[in-house]
């Protein structure tokens, strides 16, 4: 069964700190994976996007790695701002039609406080 | 640009009653998505459209219906409302399929009573 899992749940952080949000998926055939932030009451915007041959991929002060071979993305945030505080959404897009098959995470739900 | 916006932003329906959703997005963007979104569940695809005129049904259809009679705008209709369609709905449109991202309007908040 296609699944995308997301850990942790939910994560409070200070201002400043770093942070580290974790993927796991089994979606099969794998095409690309993407993380979107969801701030609360707005709709998902896109941070990054990463085919099967790209390991890393950087937005500012987030970084998203992949490893196609263990089925791993992590998101790191530098620097955290209170602006950081939102949901982040792993999605995995297999192949398939004009939808790309994009499996959706739960999502990671991140407060950063003073 | 506006991007893509959803009309109305809340709404409270009784069960039985139908209603409209309405997406317009102002960047020429062939495919445009409808999803829902409930608790501790991911975005799922309710329908989908790659052109003017053509609608396909996504992974939870059922109970919905939806209309794209200009490029720029793509209805989600429901006909007779029942409680299990309480949700928060995001419209999404992109350029193309593959890599290409997809922008998200700012969602509708129904509940059906």
């Amino acid at each position: 069964k296609n699944q995308v899992e997301q850990s942790p749940q939910s994560l409070i952080i200070l201002e400043g700190k770093n942070c580290t949000l974790q993927c796991n998926y089994t979606v099969s055939p794998f095409s690309n994976l993407r993380w979107y932030k969801q701030d609360t009451g707005r709709g998902p915007v896109s941070l990054t996007i990463m085919t099967f041959s790209e390991n890393t991929k950087s937005n500012g002060r987030y970084t998203a790695t992949l490893d196609a071979d263990t089925k791993q993305s992590s998101l790191h945030i530098t620097a955290s701002q209170l602006s950081d505080s939102a949901s982040y959404i792993c999605v995995v897009g297999g192949y398939g039609g004009a939808t790309n098959k994009l499996i959706f995470g739960t999502g990671t739900l991140l407060a950063v406080q003073p | 640009n506006a991007g893509v916006t959803q009309t109305p932003k809340f709404r409270v329906l009784k069960t039985g009653q139908s209603m409209t959703l309405l997406c317009a997005q102002d960047m020429n963007h062939e495919y445009m998505y409808w999803y829902r979104q409930d608790p501790g569940m991911g975005l799922r695809l309710i329908h989908y459209s790659v052109g003017e005129g053509t609608t396909a049904k996504g992974e939870v259809p059922d109970g919905y219906n939806v209309s794209r009679l200009k490029k720029q705008n793509f209805l989600l209709g429901l006909e007779s409302a029942a409680p299990s369609q309480t949700s928060v709905y995001f419209c999404a449109s992109s350029s193309q399929t593959g890599w290409n991202e997809q922008f998200f309007g700012p969602g509708t908040r129904l509940t059906v009573l």
